[in-house]
């Protein structure tokens, strides 16, 4: 069975450029999660995507936005990106179906604003 | 909202040593999980806790759910370099509807000196 795939696995952005990044879920798993972890940090949360619909966002400024498609992959944009905005951006799936919260990571995007 | 606090944040030990991190929830939890980070990799699913007192070992690793679901820990026995990394808690509230997230812990990165 495949895992959570990302990409790109790396970007690089000049300050105030927007950024996409791209995630696609295990398959049957209708949740997805994308988190922001800055080195040597915790898991921030971001954004909960479930059945196409936001769930729950978190403490993040609304430039920091995202979807989620009809085959449940989902996209996370950050425009005007800023310095700070420099982290790995993971994404988790899950199976809300089954009320499993288990989340599956994939390897993330590392994105550097210059 | 519902907070996950995880302490220590950094632990180092010297190999052989034990380890020892604790998670504490401000609301009861229905299940805690945990995960693992390796250095340059995402964080990946441990184990899941569910039941009052539930004690769980994985080999060397220890796994604890309190009494009141709302505390958790993690020991290593005699730690190795492979155990290098960061571990997170995470908890599922206790709630009703369809659909619950996990609410992370900050985390404890692990160094394990030879």
């Amino acid at each position: 069975e495949a895992g959570v795939t990302q990409s790109p696995t790396h970007l690089i952005k000049t300050r105030g450029q927007q950024a996409t990044l791209r995630c696609s879920p295990i398959s049957g798993h209708t949740s997805v999660y994308w988190y922001q972890q800055a080195l040597g940090l915790g898991l921030q949360f971001l954004l909960w995507y479930d059945e196409g619909e936001e769930r729950n966002r978190g403490n993040f400024p609304p430039r920091f936005s995202g979807r989620q498609f009809p085959n449940y992959s989902s996209e996370l944009n950050v425009n005007a990106l800023e310095l700070e905005d420099s982290a790995l951006y993971l994404c988790a799936s899950s199976e809300i179906d089954r009320r499993q919260e288990t989340q599956y990571f994939g390897p993330g995007t590392r994105l550097l604003v210059l | 909202g519902q907070q996950v606090m995880q302490i220590p944040q950094y632990q180092h030990v010297q190999e052989g040593e034990d380890f020892t991190t604790y998670c504490n929830s401000s609301t009861t939890l229905s299940n805690i999980q945990w995960y693992k980070q390796r250095p340059g990799g995402h964080p990946v699913f441990l184990i899941q806790l569910v039941k009052s007192g539930e004690v769980k070992k994985q080999k060397r690793l220890t796994f604890q759910f309190g009494e009141a679901k709302k505390n958790s820990s993690l020991h290593i026995t005699a730690t190795q370099t492979t155990d290098v990394g960061t571990y997170f808690c995470a908890g599922a509230l206790l709630s009703s509807g369809s659909a619950r997230q996990l609410t992370f812990g900050s985390g404890t990165q692990l160094t394990v000196l030879p």
